[in-house]
């Protein structure tokens, strides 16, 4: 069965980096686009990035651009993203999802997610 | 990318159908049809429950439907059932190649 397991977060002052990874597995990993998803402590969900099948092309929300970067392993069957510059904004539980095989349209699979907490 | 507009919340007696709006624009809901619903219940992760507008995932009840008409879709739940209460949200595709979430409704069964 698909599962994804995202892993990596904590608590990170102001002005730190994190590195958030999602290991995947039950499903041929390098035939799908991925994304990452957030949620703030009681606010809706936040797209984040995605990433296509080969890593030949990310895009990310206009809130994140240039602070966070998405990458993938094929070969570990692994999702990352990493985050600079963290604000109290940036405050979530980080998600992990599945997209489609051509496209992110839908997020078909999620992991149980990652908490990341900004403050000093 | 601002977010697409949901009610926060909605209502509905066990047995009822309720409606769900949610509204874009011609640049996300209304250009496409890659609009997708998801249920969230306290403390767990998303679920997937309509795409591509009306397309149900294997798995998931008949009693969840999806449509759209211009810059607004749809989720329908009918006979309203009390596992039914949860945060509801969409999402689309936009003209950007960017994906952008509803504000979320909390479906109460009363």
């Amino acid at each position: 069965q698909v599962q994804l397991v995202e892993s990596g977060g904590g608590l990170v002052k102001p002005g730190g980096s994190l590195r958030l990874s999602c290991a995947a597995s039950g499903f041929t990993f390098n035939d799908y686009y991925m994304s990452w998803i957030r949620q703030a402590p009681g606010k809706g969900l936040e797209w984040v990035s995605y990433i296509t099948s080969s890593s030949g092309y990310t895009n990310s929300a206009d809130s994140v651009k240039g602070r966070f970067t998405i990458s993938r392993d094929n070969a570990k069957n692994s999702l990352y993203l990493q985050m600079n510059s963290l604000s109290a904004e940036d405050t979530a539980v980080y998600y992990c999802a599945r997209g489609g095989t051509a496209a992110a349209l839908k997020f078909d699979y999620w992991g149980q997610g990652t908490l990341v907490t900004v403050s000093s | 990318q601002s977010a697409l507009t949901q009610p926060a919340s909605v209502s509905g007696s066990p047995g009822q159908s309720i409606t769900i709006s949610c509204t874009g624009t011609s640049s996300d809901v209304g250009g496409y049809n890659y609009v997708s619903w998801y249920q969230q219940h306290p403390g767990k992760a998303p679920k997937l429950m309509i795409y591509d507008v009306s397309n149900r995932p294997s798995g998931v009840s008949n009693r969840f439907s999806g449509s759209k008409s211009g810059n607004t879709a749809s989720l329908t739940i009918s006979g309203l059932q009390a596992e039914d209460e949860a945060d509801y949200y969409c999402s689309s595709y936009t003209s950007s190649s960017t994906l952008v979430f509803g504000t979320g409704t909390k479906v109460s069964v009363l």
